[in-house]
This record gives structure tokens, sequence and C-alpha cells, in this order.
């Protein structure tokens, strides 16, 4: 199972909103609405942030939204905040009943 | 709160075995099926294993079928990941994770890592 694709680095100044795609195919992230995203400060372990495509926890702040199309789905962030940067990894269900995830997104607030 | 802590990381030789332990606590821990997950340094994160929540299903990457058993024991709320055949490449650190309820679920809840360092 190959990885989902992840644009290495995003950023973006405070107040601004960045899009972090995720690219998979008609194996995973097509097939399913089992998308979830996860934001990773350094030396932290991962969070949930949006699960199946556009849900967000309780406390997840809603300037955190997702979508999908096709095979890819995305995670925007508007509103961007210091704390807000970490790196962030997208999730897919796959057809072989495991888990695939990304090569994960840095994202640097300016 | 809903916890999870993991333990039984360390240093090994190539070829050489571990046991990785999760202690789960403030959920009914047989309800959801949990998952490991790890992550070698400075790499992004790899998912390793599934269990259902009566343990009956467990599931597994390719990288580490046939060597790696998944189990759990829900009487003492404690996820296990069995690790054979040790190789470098599986040095990461070790994170078991909560799904929201199904395997097919997101992972909601996450421990603190364990590390595992494979190396003569």
């Amino acid at each position: 199972q190959s990885a989902l694709t992840q644009p290495p680095s995003v950023s973006g100044s405070p107040g601004q909103s960045v899009t972090i795609s995720c690219t998979g195919t008609s194996s995973d992230v097509g097939s399913y609405n089992r998308v979830s995203w996860y934001q990773q400060p350094p030396g932290t372990a991962p969070k949930l942030m949006i699960y199946e495509v556009s849900n967000r926890p309780s406390g997840v702040p809603d300037r955190f939204s997702g979508s999908k199309s096709g095979n890819t789905a995305s995670l925007t962030i508007s509103g961007l905040q210091a704390e807000d940067e970490a790196d962030y990894y997208c999730s897919s269900y796959t057809s072989s009943s495991t888990w695939v995830f990304g090569g994960g997104t840095k994202l640097t607030v300016l | 709160e809903v916890q999870l802590v993991e333990s039984g990381g360390g240093l090994v030789q190539p070829g050489g075995s571990l046991r990785l332990s999760c202690a789960a606590s403030e959920f009914t821990f047989s309800s959801y099926a949990m998952s490991w997950v790890r992550q070698a340094p400075g790499k992004g994160l790899e998912w390793v294993s599934a269990i259902s929540g009566s343990g009956v299903s467990t599931y597994y990457a390719d990288s580490v079928k046939g060597r790696f058993t998944i189990s759990r024991d829900n009487s003492k709320n404690t996820l296990y990941l069995q690790m054979n055949s040790l190789r470098a490449e599986d040095t990461a650190v070790y994170y078991c994770a909560k799904h929201r309820t199904r395997s097919k679920d997101a992972f909601d809840i996450w421990g603190q890592g364990t590390m595992v360092t494979v190396s003569s």
C-alpha cells in the first residue's frame, strides 16, 4: 500500500488561509469517506482534527475544515494562528481493511 | 480523562523480539478497536496493525505481516504488540491509538509513544 501524497510544506501569514491536499487512489480516498487529518506539533503525539472527510471532533476550532473530490482530500485552515504551526497528516481506510497515511505536510506560520 | 500509556520499548538487536504494551483507562476498552502506528525518526506516520474490540479480527501492514502479532486482554484493559524478527527499519516511536469505534474509524485518542531501537 503506497502512502498518500501530500505537499512537503505549506506556509501562510497569520489570518490567512491555507489548504493541504492529500491524493490517494480509487482503493482508498476515492472509495471511502474514511479520510481523517491529524496535527502533530514537534515532539508530541498526533491529534485528530478531522474525521470522515469533514467532521470535527469536539474541541477542534471551526477554522479547520475538510473536503474531498474524487481521489483527493483537502484540509483547509482559515484564520491562521501561530499555534497552528505543526506537521499535518492525512489518513484513509483502504479496500484491504488497512489504513494508509500521507507523508506529512509541515505548516509554517510566517 | 481517557488515556493510553505505552511501555516496553527499548534497544534490541536485529533478529530479536520485543513486546509492547498499551494500558487504557477511563473508557470501555472492549468496545473499541485499537491500532498501533509507528513513526521512524524524522519520518511520517505508518499504520502497523489493528484489532477489533473483541480481539477476533486482526489486520496488519504488509511490512510487518508474519513478524508482528497484535493482541488484547480486555480484562486488563491492555493492548499488546509482539514484535519478532526485528529489523533496523523497525526502529521508530510506536504509538497505540484508539479508533472512534470500529477499525475502519479514525484514531481519536493516542498514547505518548514508546521508542523501539533495533541496532547491534
